[in-house]
């Protein structure tokens, strides 16, 4: 069993949907949690980060933390064409907080 | 350059051969790290600089793969005999910090090994 799990998609939605992202973790001592997105051929790009349980808003991003059951959400509102991209999950432990551990990624399709 | 720089972006090689991978880190950046992504997977973790010392190379696969930052500044990933399963895109990142999370990562280098 892999550490992170995370759906691989694709997804597709229509433009103004709300999206939903999720990843579920099984090291209970992971304290740090990242959502990364990448175009395709592109680096991974920082879009959220948390830290233990909870949630962060920015823009039409929101990510939840909820450490009780390992599970982690990214949400996006009003979704556009131009968040179609692979979104990864990423975690890491107190100690060990160099050493980001990612989900496989989802692959997100925003139809216009 | 204001991001991090990776060359070559793509590389293309025979089984057997050395390859390095080059990595020019943000300015001012003291961390440095090494991912690897295969197909349809997500990033694994390969190595952590600290300056010009590897703090973290827990996740070099075996010994063929080594990895040097003499200068604290560019690093050099270097894979011996390579083989087809080495084929990935070999991923770079730098932060400002040791700090969770805030990587800044290049384009890769695409690594094909016939």
């Amino acid at each position: 069993q892999k550490e992170v799990e995370q759906d691989p998609g694709p997804l597709s939605v229509p433009e103004g949907a709300i999206v939903s992202l999720n990843c579920t973790y099984s090291n209970s001592a992971f304290q740090y949690f990242m959502w990364y997105r990448q175009y395709s051929r592109k680096g991974p790009e920082l879009l959220m980060y948390t830290y233990s349980s909870g949630n962060k808003e920015d823009g039409r991003f929101t990510a939840q933390v909820d450490k009780s059951s390992k599970y982690i959400s990214l949400f996006i509102r009003d979704s556009q064409p131009s968040d179609s991209a692979t979104y990864l999950c990423a975690m890491s432990a107190r100690g060990a907080t160099n050493k980001l551990i990612f989900g496989t990624g989802t692959l997100l399709a925003v139809q216009p | 350059g204001a991001g991090v720089s990776q060359t070559p972006s793509n590389k293309v090689t025979e089984k057997g051969k050395y390859v390095e991978l080059r990595c020019d880190p943000i300015s001012g950046h003291t961390a440095l790290y090494w991912y690897r992504q295969s197909l349809g997977q997500g990033p694994e973790f390969l190595i952590y600089f600290q300056g010009t010392g590897a703090a973290d190379d827990s996740g070099l696969p075996n010994d063929r793969f080594f990895a040097v930052r003499p200068e604290g500044s560019v690093s050099t990933l270097k894979i011996q005999r390579t083989e087809r399963g080495d084929s990935a895109v070999y991923l770079c990142a730098s932060s400002s910090n040791q700090g969770a999370g805030e990587l800044f990562f290049g384009e890769g280098s695409r690594l094909t090994v016939l």
